[in-house]
């Protein structure tokens, strides 16, 4: 059964510092995928990583994947308030994505 | 364009009622899935189904049923409610291998 652990679960960031979050899995997999979630609201798709190796970036977030090491990392830079919000990182298996906990992040001034 | 529809969004139910959420999407995906959401727990799957027709157990089945009606629609039931069931239940879609489109969320509490 896979497993997948997110670290840390809550982070609290000033703004205009550098953050990583961890995503760690259980089982081998080549497909793993970044969320974000606003508090009451759905969740929207971030990156989609389909292979080893694989780096997406969009704005102050950058995620990369390390199938070897069962390891996906997200990253922040020069953190601002609208990134405030919840990030799950989910891992495809059998066809079913498997969700981490979450992370709660929140930026202060 | 609606994407993904949940119905309701907020549900008040006694211990022992029944309801059914339904879910419609418009986006001719093949596959349909199941999920509740819990503080401090992510996402866990109930059910899903691959293709019209199918249905398959998710992580957390228990005390729910579910009914593939056509490629569109996908209705999760509760045949007797209970306190654990109080959470966020979201509907998602996807093509195979890809991410997962999630509608806005049905809120259900369970006196």
């Amino acid at each position: 059964e896979l497993k997948v652990e997110q670290n840390p679960l809550f982070l609290s960031m000033q703004e205009g510092k550098n953050y990583t979050i961890y995503c760690n899995y259980s089982t081998t997999s080549d497909r793993l995928y970044w969320y974000r979630q606003d508090p009451g609201k759905s969740l929207e798709s971030l990156f989609v990583l389909l292979s080893n190796g694989a780096v997406k970036q969009e704005g102050r977030l950058m995620a990369s994947l390390d199938t070897k090491a069962r390891l996906s990392t997200l990253h922040i830079t020069a953190a601002v308030h609208d990134l405030s919000a919840t990030y799950f990182c989910a891992v495809e298996y059998g066809n079913k994505l498997v969700f981490g906990a979450g992370t709660i992040l929140r930026v202060k001034s | 364009n609606a994407g993904v529809t949940q119905t309701p969004k907020f549900q008040v139910l006694k211990t022992g009622q029944s309801m059914t959420l339904q879910c419609a999407q418009d986006m001719n995906h093949n596959s349909m899935y199941w999920y509740r959401q819990d503080p401090g727990m992510g996402l866990r799957l109930i059910y899903y189904s691959a293709s019209e027709g199918t249905t398959d157990k998710g992580e957390v089945p228990n005390g729910y049923n579910v009914s593939r009606l056509n490629k569109r629609e996908f209705s999760l039931r509760l045949e007797s409610a209970a306190p654990s069931q109080t959470s966020v239940y979201f509907c998602a879609t996807n093509y195979p291998d890809r991410e997962l489109f999630f509608g806005e969320g049905s809120r259900l509490t369970v006196l």
